[in-house]
């Protein structure tokens, strides 16, 4: 399996900060990598796909990016209604892997 | 609107079998790909398995191969996981979400989650 380690595991950030969630993956994946956003007791919701396309809705402070292997997700302007927990998750093949997660408190 | 709602919350047994289901709405059931994924109390998401209503072609996580059964009903644009014989180590929460395409396999709409509890 592709394993996906993902940095930091927790986050701690104030509103309107820039923040950066980095997954890497333990070999080449293209761009198949998507980002989710899960808050307490809810369904994962998603946020990027392809590593860089904005899903339908999505506000456009978050962006994605690749660099290889390493996949970077940016909230460029950080608001109240995101603090959760992201996850990232690969698809190169029909043997898929998530992130183990990072969790966005308040500071 | 896209919809998939999943039954509800179960507890078992160890040993007990279980099916727990997964309703979708809104769409073309048979030409997109339907995941399920794992969340165990207190930690991150795993994937595990997808099915192609289509055909029936389905792919399991290697961690999850023999352990479940993902199966559908077209009749009833449903799909279905389905466990022999629980154990405590099943106790979690079970997503449904369908999947966007064969390449690009994120899923953009989720079930609300079948909590699933498995104790003696």
């Amino acid at each position: 399996d592709i394993q996906m380690t993902q940095s930091p595991s927790t986050l701690s950030a104030s509103v309107g900060d820039r923040v950066t969630i980095t997954c890497r993956a333990s070999q080449s994946i293209s761009a198949w990598l998507a980002w989710y956003q899960q808050k307490p007791g809810k369904a994962p919701k998603l946020l990027i796909y392809d590593a860089s396309n904005l899903e339908s809705g999505v506000p456009s402070r978050f962006s994605g990016s690749r660099s290889g292997t390493e996949f970077t997700l940016i909230i460029s302007s950080l608001q109240p209604d995101d603090f959760a927990t992201y996850y990232c998750q690969q698809y190169n093949t029909y043997s898929v892997t998530f992130g183990g997660g990072t969790k966005v408190e308040i500071k | 609107e896209v919809q998939l709602v999943q039954s509800g919350a179960e507890v078992k047994k160890p040993g007990e079998s279980l099916r727990i289901s997964c309703k979708t709405s809104g769409y073309s059931f048979t030409s997109y790909w339907i995941g399920w994924v794992r969340q165990m109390p207190g930690k991150g998401l795993e994937w595990m398995g997808i099915i192609y209503p289509g055909d029936s072609d389905t792919r399991y996580s290697p961690s999850f191969l023999g352990q479940v059964t993902i199966s559908v009903d077209k009749s009833i644009t449903t799909a279905h996981l389905q466990w022999s014989n629980l154990k405590a180590s099943d106790t979690a929460m079970y997503y449904c979400a369908r999947v966007y395409s064969s390449s690009t396999k994120s899923l953009d709409y989720w079930g609300q989650g079948t909590l699933v509890t498995v104790s003696s």
